[in-house]
């Protein structure tokens, strides 16, 4: 089946850096939804990308989708302790497989 | 405005004891419903979803089960717990297709 994987598995920066999870699948990407959990919490939806070649800005988030749709991106810039937690792509196709998660953690 | 309600928060059970676990939603109507698992440090496992009352898929074989007895009432069950059901449990609903899925709080159950 469909497997979704993210790199990487852990990020610690200093408050202020930037920080980048990428999403890639084995397949062609159809319809990706990224989510934040933070730590001892549930996840929370933050955007869905559909077009290839897709960008969207949420304040200091940027989010890409792939023009060929293997692959998707997540990019904080100046990174807050805000921040912390574990961000998940996910492939909607039929049903939603997520991804592996990228663990961030931040020092102030 | 809709919500999610899912108890208990945490749960410890002996090897071999039933489960039953409750989400309920409100402020929508036949909202598609989901069960995931998330063992510590991991992804989200999909176990259960449901489109309509009385309409289960299983996605991965296992010894729980789940039914939806009402429209916005999903219960996650097992007669006969394992060591390996030991994780966060999870509940969601999603308005259907490629809509969003929005998560309750979770249970944290722990096998001993």
């Amino acid at each position: 089946g469909q497997q979704v994987m993210q790199i990487p598995q852990y990020q610690h920066v200093q408050e202020g850096e930037d920080f980048t999870t990428y999403c890639n699948s084995s397949t062609t990407l159809s319809n990706i939804q990224w989510y934040k959990q933070r730590p001892g919490g549930h996840p929370v939806f933050l955007i869905q990308l559909v077009k290839s070649g897709e960008v969207k800005k949420q304040k200091r988030l940027t989010f890409q989708f792939g023009e060929a749709k293997k692959n998707s991106s997540l990019h904080i810039t100046a990174t807050q302790t805000t921040d912390v937690g574990t961000y998940f792509c996910a492939d909607f196709t039929d049903k939603l497989i997520f991804g592996t998660g990228t663990r961030l953690q931040v020092f102030p | 405005s809709q919500t999610i309600h899912q108890w208990p928060a945490t749960l410890v059970q002996p090897v071999g004891s039933p489960l039953s676990l409750e989400c309920t939603v409100e402020g929508t109507s036949n909202p598609n419903l989901y069960w995931y698992r998330q063992a510590a440090g991991r992804g989200l496992q999909l176990l259960f979803y449901s489109v309509g009352i009385g309409q289960i898929s299983s996605e991965v074989p296992q010894n729980l089960s789940a039914s939806r007895p009402q429209d916005r009432q999903f219960i996650l069950s097992s007669k006969k717990l394992l060591l390996s059901d030991s994780g966060f449990y999870l509940c969601a609903w999603s308005g259907g297709g490629d809509q969003p899925q929005h998560f309750g709080d979770g249970t944290r159950l722990s096998i001993l």
